[in-house]
């Protein structure tokens, strides 16, 4: 199975700043379609996961454009700039590329500093 | 709008069984392939099965292949996931999702 690293496993941040949060994988992403499987959720405080980002950078409806993510093959990023408080949770990275299963990184926690 | 609910979970002895149901609405169900996705207490996620959209094919973890079963029913628009032999373990919230779309959960407690 393919084991996604997230890091760190949780940041600190004020409002208003800007966050990164890594995410590497054991294998290459990408599948034999050409496309990269690698998608960005969030878990809100007593909330069901979302998904903020699939492909790794295409945006899911609703999801402002402070939102965005990057990378190839096994290195991915996730950039939220401008931090509002509503954005504060758990952030998941999931690859559906080598499937199944679908692996999920351990989770960022994004708190308030 | 998507509307995924889950309903099924309760407390239940080690070795037990139980049905997990999740009603789909919003979206064209039938055309989906859809999960379960359970998340222990304090902990990630993990996905545990997959159900093709027409039923052809079927997936599990192996954590819980030869325990649990996934079936759907197109026609009520509904997911199911009966789980066998629970043993502490399972003791999770259960999720079942589309992808983009994820129920609220049920909780599945397997406690003596």
């Amino acid at each position: 199975d393919v084991v996604m690293t997230q890091t760190p496993p949780s940041l600190s941040v004020a409002i208003g700043q800007s966050v990164s949060i890594s995410c590497k994988s054991s294998q290459s992403l990408v599948y034999s379609d050409g496309k990269t499987y690698l998608h960005w959720l969030l878990q809100s405080s007593g909330r069901s996961p979302k998904r903020l980002i699939y492909q790794v950078s295409n945006l899911d409806s609703g999801v402002p454009d402070r939102f965005s993510g990057t990378g190839s093959q096994k290195d991915f990023t996730l950039k939220i700039s401008r931090v509002e408080a509503k954005d504060l949770g758990v952030y998941y990275c999931a690859q559906t590329t080598h499937f199944p299963p679908w692996t999920f990184g351990g989770g960022t926690k994004l708190e308030l500093k | 709008e998507v509307q995924l609910v889950e309903s099924g979970g309760g407390l239940v002895q080690p070795g037990s069984s139980l049905k997990l149901s999740c009603v789909a609405s919003g979206f064209t169900f039938s055309s989906y392939n859809m999960h379960w996705i359970r998340q222990a207490p304090k902990k990630g996620l993990e996905w545990i099965a997959l159900i093709y959209y027409d039923s052809s094919n079927k997936y599990y973890a192996d954590s819980v292949k030869g325990r649990f079963t996934i079936s759907r029913d197109n026609s009520k628009n509904t997911l199911y996931l009966e789980m066998n032999s629970l043993r502490s373990e399972d003791t999770a919230m259960y999720y079942c999702a589309e992808g983009a779309y994820w129920g609220q959960g049920t909780l599945v407690t397997v406690s003596s």
